[in-house]
């Protein structure tokens, strides 16, 4: 059984460049969600899809942008990237279900990672 | 807002030593709280969990007991071993009603010498 699989595992851009990172999610699972991961810092969440929607979204800026598609896979988009984005990208998914407290306490499993470093 | 504190590291131990790594957090409703690993070079691995307060998550010699009193959710270990070496996060989700992401701390480093 496969596990949460995330594409490329590493890449280098430039500032000002554009990056796409691609999750594909465990299998039975329905619900993804990227956290960046600054060099010795714990993961920060990004966003969350469901159903195809951004259901929720942490404190990062427009330039970070997502999708699900129709089988659940993800992309993580950044537009315009600064130095400051270079960080380990992680991608984990769930079993979203319908309610709001209890989804909280879905158990996350995680992707190895996309590293990106913005020179 | 909500909040996971842990103690830093690195943490250094001989083999059989016995581990603590503190944990604490701040949280509105009740969260779940979680321990993850991350060996070098890979994702996060769920270690343990509980749900709810007095709950004792167990795994691999690992335990951790939610205490809603003091608000911590310390990770113990009574023999560590050298494969034991990773980095360790606490964090919580699921607290207030509508919330899904997950809080986690900045992590501990965790060394273990043969």
């Amino acid at each position: 059984d496969a596990g949460v699989t995330q594409s490329p595992t590493h890449l280098i851009k430039t500032r000002g460049q554009q990056v796409t990172l691609r999750c594909s999610p465990k299998s039975g699972h329905d619900t993804v969600s990227w956290y960046q991961q600054a060099l010795g810092q714990g993961p920060q969440f990004i966003f969350q899809y469901y159903e195809e929607e951004e259901r929720q979204r942490g404190n990062f800026p427009d330039r970070f942008s997502g999708h699900q598609f129709p089988n659940y896979s993800s992309e993580l988009n950044v537009n315009a990237l600064l130095l400051g984005d270079s960080a380990l990208y992680l991608c984990a998914s769930s079993r979203g279900g319908r309610t709001g407290i209890n989804s909280g306490a879905n158990v996350l499993t995680f992707g190895a990672g996309s590293r990106l470093t913005v020179l | 807002g909500d909040s996971v504190t842990q103690m830093e590291g690195p943490v250094t131990l001989s083999e059989e030593a016995f581990l603590t790594i503190n944990c604490t957090y701040t949280a509105t409703g009740y969260p779940s709280l979680f321990w993850y690993v991350q060996y070098p070079g890979e994702g996060l691995q769920l270690l343990l969990k509980a749900t709810k307060a007095d709950d004792k998550g167990s795994n691999k010699g690992f335990e951790a007991t939610y205490r809603k009193e003091t608000t911590s959710f310390h990770l113990e270990k009574g023999s560590v071993q050298v494969s034991d070496s990773a980095v360790y996060f606490c964090a919580l989700g699921g607290t207030t009603s509508g919330t899904y992401k997950y809080i986690f701390g900045t992590g501990t480093r965790l060394k273990v010498l043969a």
